[in-house]
């Protein structure tokens, strides 16, 4: 069965820290992870596309990276800042049965002063 | 700016009533718009897929006489959530995939928070 789990469900930092979100997957046969930001009430926006060649993407303060072999995949926040308070959604795309993505369940950050 | 555009962005409506929701790809012709509901602290689960021109692929357990999608044109689509009950309280997102950007990627509306009283 195709799952994202994400860790760790919630999460609390102080701001200016940086954290690290965790996406492990069981998607196959893999397309591409994408890695989106929800705040509270609005619609996901997306942060990074990556492929399974790609093993680093940057995108301003967010980096995430993939590793294809363990399917696992992590998204960094440096400096992290109040704005950045938000759901962040791991989603795994696969070619089988029609290009479908699999959304993981979330990791609730809070960043606070 | 956004590129996909719901609307509207809350409604409240009275139970048996029907509320349609529409979600509008701006600058870029969407040939597939999919459709989601979220509950609170939960992912967003996929209900439907809509093609334009043809009839929308619903999920195992999306009941298609509850939530009817019309995809007439290239830049919009619509979910009527018909009858509605206080169950069918939650956040409805669309979202498009088109060739803006990068080919295929995915982009989400802002979402439609229904209430059913």
């Amino acid at each position: 069965k195709n799952q994202v789990e994400q860790s760790p469900q919630s999460l609390i930092i102080l701001e200016g820290k940086n954290c690290t979100l965790q996406c492990n997957y069981t998607v196959s046969p893999f397309s591409n992870l994408r890695w989106y930001k929800q705040d509270t009430g609005r619609g996901p926006v997306s942060l990074t596309i990556m492929t399974f060649s790609e093993n680093t993407k940057s995108n301003g303060r967010y980096t995430a990276t993939l590793d294809a072999d363990t399917k696992q995949s992590s998204l960094h926040i440096t400096a992290s800042q109040l704005s950045d308070s938000a759901s962040y959604i791991c989603v795994v795309r696969y070619t089988g049965g029609g290009n479908k993505l699999t959304f993981g369940t979330g990791t609730q950050l809070k960043v606070e002063l | 700016g956004a590129v996909v555009s719901q609307h509207p962005s809350r409604v409240i409506c009275k139970s048996g009533t029907s509320v349609k929701i529409e979600c509008r790809s701006l600058d870029f012709q969407a040939t597939t718009m999919f459709w989601y509901r979220q509950f609170p602290k939960q992912s967003l689960m996929l209900m439907a897929t809509s093609n334009e021109g043809s009839k929308a692929t619903y999920e195992q357990g999306v009941e298609k006489d509850k939530f009817l999608i019309n995809h007439a044109s290239l830049t919009l689509s619509t979910l009527t959530v018909t009858s509605a009950h206080p169950e069918d309280s939650s956040f409805y997102i669309c979202s498009a995939r088109g060739y803006r950007g990068h080919p295929g990627e995915l982009f989400f509306g802002e979402g439609s928070r229904l209430t059913v009283l």
